[in-house]
């Protein structure tokens, strides 16, 4: 079956425009997560979505950054105002309900900031 | 102090080989723990789940210490394929709540 999907797969946008990333889960996963990975860098939390709430939004870097996930399904990340520090690679992962730790990421979507 | 502890390495290890890894996490109510594999810029992907008495997997071995909050991975006979970054996760919860995840190992097998 499809994996996880996002899109678009390598951004590059100027100093201060927004940027709106999307991830499509796994049909029928219930959580989904959003995460950045800078260059040789481990694995940043973002953000926490089960069904469409966020229980836990802990690991937005700042309020630039905001998530959204309508029909429990797809979710976009947008970042408003980027900055050079925001350039990463941001992972998107679903989880099937009930388990435990075996998340499924996408390929992510590579952003530079020039 | 972090969360989950990793040693970045990098290890370079001749083909055939075994290798360990170890990892600590801080939060004692930890539930449950991974390991990832990462290959150059792709994406983790789970290799394998550590269970309190010692898990298995072909020649990978995953170990967990609750007391002294550490886990293990043995790989054997190390093969070239294994060459990748491996990444320690804990999970806090029961259920989908958030994973934590070290900043990975990097291993590299020497034919």
């Amino acid at each position: 079956g499809a994996g996880v999907s996002q899109s678009p797969s390598n951004k590059v946008t100027e100093k201060g425009k927004d940027v709106e990333l999307r991830c499509d889960p796994i049909s029928g996963h219930t959580a989904l997560y959003w995460y950045r990975q800078s260059l040789g860098q481990g694995l940043e939390f973002l953000i926490y979505f089960q069904g469409n709430s966020a229980p836990d939004k802990s690991g937005l870097p700042s309020d630039r950054f905001s998530a959204e996930r309508t029909g429990g399904s797809v979710s976009t990340l947008t970042i408003q105002r980027t900055q050079q520090e925001d350039s990463a690679v941001y992972l998107c992962a679903s989880i099937r309900q009930g388990t435990q730790g075996e998340q499924f990421f996408g390929p992510g979507t590579r952003l530079t900031v020039l | 102090r972090k969360e989950v502890e990793q040693d970045p390495g990098p290890f370079n290890v001749p083909e055939g080989a075994t290798v360990a890894f170890n990892c600590t996490y801080s939060n004692s109510a930890s539930q449950s723990f991974f390991w990832y594999r990462q290959d150059c810029r792709k994406e983790p992907k789970l290799l394998m789940s550590v269970y309190s008495s010692g898990n298995e997997d072909g020649r990978f071995t995953a170990q967990l210490n609750r007391a002294s909050q550490y886990i293990s991975l043995l790989i054997r006979d190390s093969k070239l394929s294994d060459s990748a970054t491996y990444l320690c996760v804990v999970n806090r919860g029961f259920g989908n709540e958030k994973l934590t995840f070290g900043t990975g190992t990097r291993l590299t097998i020497i034919p």
